[in-house]
């Protein structure tokens, strides 16, 4: 099993809306990655847990709260978005080693209205 | 600062033709270094990856892509290119310190002409 999955798969919130975004993988992998890519544009890194431990956050704003309850889990809260926060956000995985590639899951496609 | 560069923004090719895509990156230690594919509505794929040995790197659907040291550069080529070949292309790379930390290039966009 090599897939990341990534629930849902569209989301429509208000800008007072609280919503989380759910990412599972099965492979084992000890690393989980949170990216957010907008249209025509390459994924950029907002956070990296490692064993279960945030280790990268990339001065990601508050409104973004992320979370990996165990070592298969990974969430990404969400309140009082902005509509420039509307974007496809993926989730990936990897082992944690420096010769190690990452999983993407097919990603959450956010609107913020 | 840290960053990969890919100078091809959009290429659009015949099928047959031959492909390569440019890749700099800029970075002191050690990296390692990927191309992924992102086809129209389908989640990024690894197409190939570079960790250490043999330069020249063989991926899937016929990719391969070159790891020039001296020249910071990893590109990215296919001999002859298929329809099927059109999407986007990102160049990445693994900025390991006490964790993994991959970052994409600007991406390129292939358009095949059948």
């Amino acid at each position: 099993d090599t897939e990341v999955t990534q629930t849902p798969k569209h989301l429509v919130m208000g800008m007072t809306n609280k919503k989380s975004l759910k990412c599972e993988q099965h492979m084992g992998h000890r690393a989980m990655y949170w990216y957010k890519q907008k249209a025509k544009k390459p994924p950029e890194l907002m956070f990296v847990y490692s064993y279960e431990k945030l280790s990268i956050n990339e001065s990601v704003p508050s409104r973004f709260s992320p979370e990996c309850p165990n070592s298969s889990l990974l969430n990404l809260h969400l309140h009082a978005l902005q509509p420039e926060d509307s974007a496809l956000y993926l989730c990936a995985s990897s082992q944690v080693d420096m010769n190690t590639e990452a999983f993407f899951g097919q990603g959450t496609r956010l609107t913020v209205v | 600062a840290q960053s990969v560069s890919q100078h091809n923004h959009h290429v659009i090719l015949s099928e047959a033709a031959s492909l390569e895509l440019g890749c700099n990156y800029s970075y002191g230690g050690t990296v390692n270094l990927f191309w992924y594919v992102q086809y129209p509505g389908q989640h990024l794929q690894l197409l190939l990856k570079y960790f250490s040995g043999d330069p020249l790197v063989k991926g899937i659907k016929g990719f391969e892509a070159e790891f020039i040291k001296s020249k910071f550069s990893f590109n990215l080529r296919k001999p002859s290119v298929q329809w099927s070949d059109t999407a986007e292309y990102f160049c990445a790379v693994n900025l390991y310190s006490s964790a993994s930390k991959i970052i994409f290039g600007s991406g390129t966009r292939l358009s095949i002409r059948p």
